[in-house]
């Protein structure tokens, strides 16, 4: 089966932008993550879905960020008034609930 | 809060020789620890956890909790072992992986 995919693979933006980030999760994981990814770093936690609804979005930086999932499928991370420190990978990652997270191949944001 | 630290940004090691790939972690309750692995142009994969106290390609990695380590060996590396490796942990409660800052393991010929 299809792991989860992330769109774009590559977006380049420009300062003060407005950018949406997609996540396909795996068909049926109901838990849903977002990780941000700096260069030279590991992954740092954003927000999880459990279904629909974010059971922790303490990672979410500022409120410029948000994500949204709702028909508990298909998430969007939607990043508003870009910054160049938001210049990451964004990985997404889906789960049954507690077990094993799936990762995807990530979207490389570069705001200029 | 909880803390993952892996003090080698570089490892490298050459064919056949032992490897270990150093993990210490800091959380207050009994944490879950895995080991996430990242192959060039490939998306990241859970590599062994250590709930499941198993062999995957030839690495183990033992939970100290007197230490506080959770290190990944392996005696023979391989070549096809080069590739960026994680630490993780996930809370008793929670779902949220913490990660480290990666170990890139470059076996040589």
């Amino acid at each position: 089966g299809a792991g989860v995919s992330q769109t774009p693979s590559n977006k380049v933006t420009e300062k003060g932008k407005y950018v949406e980030l997609r996540c396909d999760p795996i068909s049926g994981h109901t838990a849903l993550y977002w990780y941000r990814q700096s260069l030279g770093q590991g992954p740092e936690f954003l927000i999880y879905f459990q279904g629909t609804g974010a059971a922790d979005d303490s990672g979410l930086p500022n409120d410029r960020f948000f994500a949204v999932r709702p028909e508990g499928s298909v998430s969007t991370l939607k990043i508003q008034r870009t910054e160049r420190g938001d210049s990451a990978v964004y990985l997404c990652a889906s789960s049954l609930p507690g077990l094993q997270q799936f990762f995807g191949p990530g979207t490389r944001l570069t705001v200029l | 809060a909880q803390r993952v630290t892996q003090p080698e940004k570089l490892l490298s090691v050459f064919k056949g020789a032992p490897v270990e790939l150093k993990c210490n972690y800091s959380y207050s309750g009994s944490p879950e620890l895995f080991w996430y692995v990242q192959y060039s142009r490939q998306r990241l994969q859970l590599l062994l956890r250590h709930i499941s106290r198993e062999s995957i390609k030839g690495f183990t990695a033992d939970l100290n909790k007197g230490e506080t380590s959770f290190h990944l060996k392996k005696p023979f590396a391989q070549e096809e072992d080069s590739a960026m490796y994680y630490c993780a942990l996930k809370e008793t409660s929670g779902s949220r992986l913490t990660f480290g800052e990666g170990t890139q393991l470059t076996v040589n010929p």
